[in-house]
């Protein structure tokens, strides 16, 4: 079976602070997806990222970044000097290859960032 | 590119009446649809994956003749909610795989549909 587990419910942090969200997933597939999306109080989900099973490289984007490792099952994402308009919630999701598509969302992590 | 719609966005209706919810891919054909449900600060949960011309597959625990989907098109899946009950209230969320996504698996995400009944 496939889990998420994002164990961090909340955080708050100062702007300008960096953050590290967690994420941890199960699954005895080689072949899968990691994702990582943004939900804003608006609802609408935002997609971050995208990363294959096969690609360990850490990938950078502005002020966020990711840390993929096979070997602890571990899929995190830092927001670096965070801003109030990184307040949302987010999501790490994980989709196996081969089992339809459907995505296997973790209980989210709720930031905040204060002014 | 790659833009989802869902109509509509807030819906208000009494228990016992039926609301649909429309899904559509704008600018692209979508074979897969996925309807998912999310409660207040909970995530979000599959509810059925929809391919077009064919029946949906319900997840387990979902009542597929309560949430009846229909996906008739390569651009439109819609999701009727039948007597619905206060209980069905929650924040619906369409999804869209492209026909051409190939084996990346990509999906885009509607605006998702805030259902409240009273």
């Amino acid at each position: 079976a496939q889990k998420v587990t994002q164990a961090q419910t909340e955080i708050s942090v100062v702007e300008k602070e960096d953050v590290t969200l967690d994420c941890v997933y199960e699954t005895r597939d080689t072949t899968y997806y990691l994702f990582w999306y943004k939900q804003p109080p608006s609802g609408e989900l935002v997609f971050l990222i995208r990363r294959n099973s096969f690609d360990e490289q850490n990938e950078i984007s502005g002020r966020y970044s990711w840390n993929f490792q096979k070997s602890t099952s571990s899929f995190n994402f830092t927001i670096t000097a965070s801003q109030v308009v990184d307040s949302a919630v987010y999501f790490c999701a994980l989709s196996v290859i081969g089992n339809t598509d459907k995505l296997i969302f973790g209980t989210g992590t709720r930031l905040q960032v204060f002014p | 590119g790659a833009v989802v719609s869902q109509h509509p966005s807030r819906v208000i209706c009494k228990s016992g009446t039926s609301v649909k919810i429309e899904c559509r891919s704008l600018d692209f054909q979508a074979t897969t649809m996925f309807w998912y449900r999310q409660f207040p600060k909970q995530s979000l949960m599959l509810m059925a994956t929809s391919n077009e011309g064919s029946k949906a597959t319900y997840e387990q625990g979902v009542e597929k003749d309560k949430f009846l989907i229909n996906h008739a098109s390569l651009t439109l899946s819609t999701l009727t909610v039948t007597s619905a009950h206060p209980e069905d209230s929650s924040f619906y969320i369409c999804s869209a795989r492209p026909r051409t996504s190939g084996t990346t698996y990509e999906q885009y995400f509607g605006p998702g549909t805030r259902l409240t009944v009273t």
